[in-house]
Parts: C-alpha cells; sequence; structure tokens
C-alpha cells in the first residue's frame, strides 16, 4: 500500500514562478523525504525533514511538515526549466521493524517552460 | 564516481525466462533496496537488506529473489518472468541513521513478452 498521497499529480507553470507540490501520509513517521527523477533517470535525493522539525530549506526548496495533519509540502522558487521532472515524497514510519525502508508517493510531474 | 550501479540498463525476457539484475554500491552503506517503478504507481519495496547477511520482504516479493552477496552488492533474481513483471527496476542503498537519503542506481527497464 502506498504510504503518501501527492497533490497535484500534475503541475505546469512558467520559469520564475514557484512551486507548490504536497504530500499526505497515513501512518507515524520518523522522517519524510524528497526526491527528484529526471525522464528515464534514477530518483535524487533533495532533502530530509524529521518528525520533530516543522521547516527546512535548501537552496530554492522549502520543506515543510505538519505532523498533526499528516502532511508536507515542497516549494521550489523561481523555477527553472531544468527543474522539469517528477517529485516523488518518500516516508519512513515510526519505529517497528520498519528500519531504513521508505515508502513512496506516486509522484507530482512538474513541467516548466521556458 | 561514487554510486549505485546496476546492470543491465535494458533487457527482454520471454515468459518463463529466468534472470538476474545486478546492483552494486561503493559507498560502504550497509542497507541496500530493489524497487520496482510502474506509472501511476510510484514505487514499490520488493526486497531489502538492512545489513549484509540479512534479507527480507518487501512490499510486492512474489516472483522475486535476492541475495546479498557482500556488503558491496546485491541481486535481484526472477525464477521465471511474467509479463506482469515488466518495470523498471530499481536498486539504491543508504546508511541507517545518516541525515541524508537513499542513492539511487539509473534503473533497469525490463520488458516480459
Amino acid at each position: 500500500s502506498q504510504q503518501g498521497e501527492e497533490d497535484p499529480q500534475a503541475l505546469s507553470i512558467q520559469e520564475g514562478e514557484n512551486a507548490t507540490m504536497n504530500c499526505s501520509y497515513k501512518t507515524s513517521i520518523n522522517n519524510l523525504q524528497w526526491y527528484r527523477q529526471n525522464s528515464g533517470r534514477g530518483l535524487v535525493h533533495l532533502i530530509l525533514i524529521r518528525s520533530n522539525e516543522r521547516e527546512k530549506h535548501s537552496g530554492r526548496l522549502r520543506v515543510t511538515l505538519d505532523t498533526s495533519k499528516k502532511s508536507s509540502s515542497l516549494l521550489i522558487t523561481a523555477s527553472r526549466a531544468a527543474d522539469t521532472a517528477s517529485y516523488f515524497c518518500a516516508t519512513k514510519s515510526a519505529g517497528g521493524t520498519s528500519y531504513g525502508k521508505l515508502t513512496f508517493g506516486q509522484g507530482t510531474i512538474l513541467t516548466v517552460h521556458p | 564516481n561514487a554510486g549505485v550501479t546496476q546492470t543491465p540498463k535494458f533487457q527482454v525476457l520471454k515468459t518463463g525466462q529466468s534472470m538476474t539484475l545486478q546492483c552494486a554500491q561503493d559507498m560502504n552503506h550497509n542497507s541496500m533496496y530493489w524497487y520496482r517503478q510502474d506509472p501511476g504507481m510510484g514505487l514499490r519495496l520488493i526486497y531489502y537488506s538492512a545489513s549484509e547477511g540479512t534479507t527480507d520482504k518487501g512490499e510486492v516479493p512474489n516472483g522475486y529473489n535476492v541475495s546479498r552477496l557482500n556488503k558491496r552488492e546485491f541481486s535481484l533474481r526472477l525464477e521465471s518472468a511474467a509479463p506482469s513483471q515488466t518495470s523498471v527496476y530499481f536498486c539504491a542503498s543508504s546508511e541507517p541513521g545518516q541525515p541524508y537519503g537513499y542513492t539511487f542506481g539509473s534503473g533497469t527497464r525490463l520488458t516480459v513478452v
């Protein structure tokens, strides 16, 4: 079963605009991560936010986490054509035997038009 | 370059044939994973190895076997391929407890006809 549900499934914007993607999950987590996948390539880790953190920044990326709502958002500011890719959230469940395992959402396809 | 290397990149099999997908990492990570990616389904975990010498089933293990040959290598075997196993397969590695995520290979695109 998929832990993460992402919204929207597809997003199309112009260069310079901001892009926001959302992720909801079902069970308690240890951390939540965001990955990027360019067409035909493997996934690349972007950012990790722990369950006790509410916001994190990395360059043009801003991630928020609301554990009470079991949701996260990824904001890409001043988008570029090179940001065109699929973006996935992934969660690591808290405790139990889920040591190290990540559960991925279905992804958001972002298209940035020049 | 440091990372995760998967071979082959592409493969076409006939139903019933067997094959092994190879994965090797040079980052000294303890944990390794095999995922499959299907359109609209995201990534689903097939098997994982928390550390050398251990393997465990993931979400979709049926039809697959794995071998953690040593700390570097983690292979995925399809004993009797079926069309439902047509997918893109990704290997990944990680070091549990570290504040960074998985490192993924570039994938194997498998078609079973």
